[in-house]
C-alpha cells in the first residue's frame, strides 16, 4: 500500500524567496503532523490537524510559516520569505485517529535548504 | 514544555557488543514511542509502551517503560552493522494534544563490523 509522500524531496531556494512543501498522507488516516529536523538531530513538532478540528499551530517557529490541509487529505505547508536558520528536513506523518495510542507513519521528507 | 532527554548523543560500537539507550524526562507520557531513522528516509517506528513498567521485545532489541511512565530504555543485544542508524524516542502527552509527540534529540549509532 502507499506511504506517506512528500514533494519536492530537495528543494534549494534563495534567501527571501517563498517555498511550498506538499505532503499526501496515508489514505484514511485523520491526522497529519509536521515535524522539522536539523542534520542528525531530534524532530521539531511545528503543527498538527486532527479531522475538521482547528490544527495545533504551537510548534509553528513564526508567522512566516503556516500549513493548510485541503478536504482532510493533502496539507500545504508554507514558508514566506525563506532565512538560512530554516534550511531543514521537513517531515510529514500521518496517523489513525480514535482513542488509544497515536502512530506516526512518516514520509521520507523534504530537504529544504535557503542560500 | 515537556522534554525529552535522550542518552548518549553518539554511541560507535564493534559488532557482537550490547548498548542501551535511554530516555529520560520530568514529565508523565500517556505512551512513549521508539522510531529508528536511516538517512535519507523519515522514522520507522519500531515499538510503542503504554504500561508503566512495561517490557518489549523485539528480536535483539528490547524496550522499557519506567514505572512512573517518565522514562524508557531501548537495550540491543549483540549489535548487527545493520543497526546502525538514528534512534528517536518520542512522548504522548494524550488529553487535547492527543496526537502530539515530543521527541528526544536522538542517538546517532554507528555498529562497526
Amino acid at each position: 500500500g502507499a506511504g506517506v509522500s512528500q514533494s519536492p524531496s530537495n528543494k534549494v531556494t534563495e534567501k527571501g524567496k517563498d517555498v511550498e512543501l506538499r505532503c499526501d498522507p496515508i489514505s484514511g488516516h485523520t491526522a497529519l503532523y509536521w515535524y522539522r529536523q536539523s542534520l542528525g538531530q531530534g524532530l521539531e513538532f511545528l503543527i498538527y490537524f486532527q479531522g475538521n478540528s482547528a490544527p495545533d499551530k504551537s510548534g509553528l517557529p513564526s508567522d512566516r510559516f503556516s500549513a493548510e490541509r485541503t478536504g482532510g487529505s493533502v496539507s500545504t505547508l508554507t514558508i514566506q520569505r525563506t532565512q538560512q536558520e530554516d534550511s531543514a528536513v521537513y517531515l510529514c506523518a500521518s496517523s489513525l485517529a480514535g482513542q488509544g495510542v497515536y502512530e506516526q507513519y512518516f514520509g521520507p521528507g523534504t530537504r529544504l535548504t535557503v542560500t | 514544555t515537556q522534554l525529552l532527554e535522550q542518552s548518549p548523543q553518539f554511541l560507535s560500537i564493534q559488532e557482537g557488543e550490547n548498548l542501551t539507550v535511554y530516555c529520560n524526562s520530568s514529565s508523565v507520557f500517556s505512551s512513549l514511542q521508539w522510531y529508528r531513522q536511516e538517512p535519507g528516509e523519515g522514522p520507522v517506528l519500531l515499538v510503542t509502551v503504554v504500561t508503566g513498567g512495561e517490557v518489549k521485545k523485539l528480536k535483539r532489541l528490547t524496550f522499557q517503560f519506567g514505572d512512573a511512565r517518565k522514562d524508557s530504555s531501548l537495550h540491543i543485544t549483540a549489535a548487527q552493522p545493520g543497526d546502525t542508524g538514528l534512534y528517536l524516542c518520542a512522548g504522548a502527552t494524550g488529553g487535547t494534544s492527543y496526537g502530539k509527540l515530543t521527541f528526544g534529540q536522538g542517538t546517532i549509532l554507528t555498529v562497526h563490523p
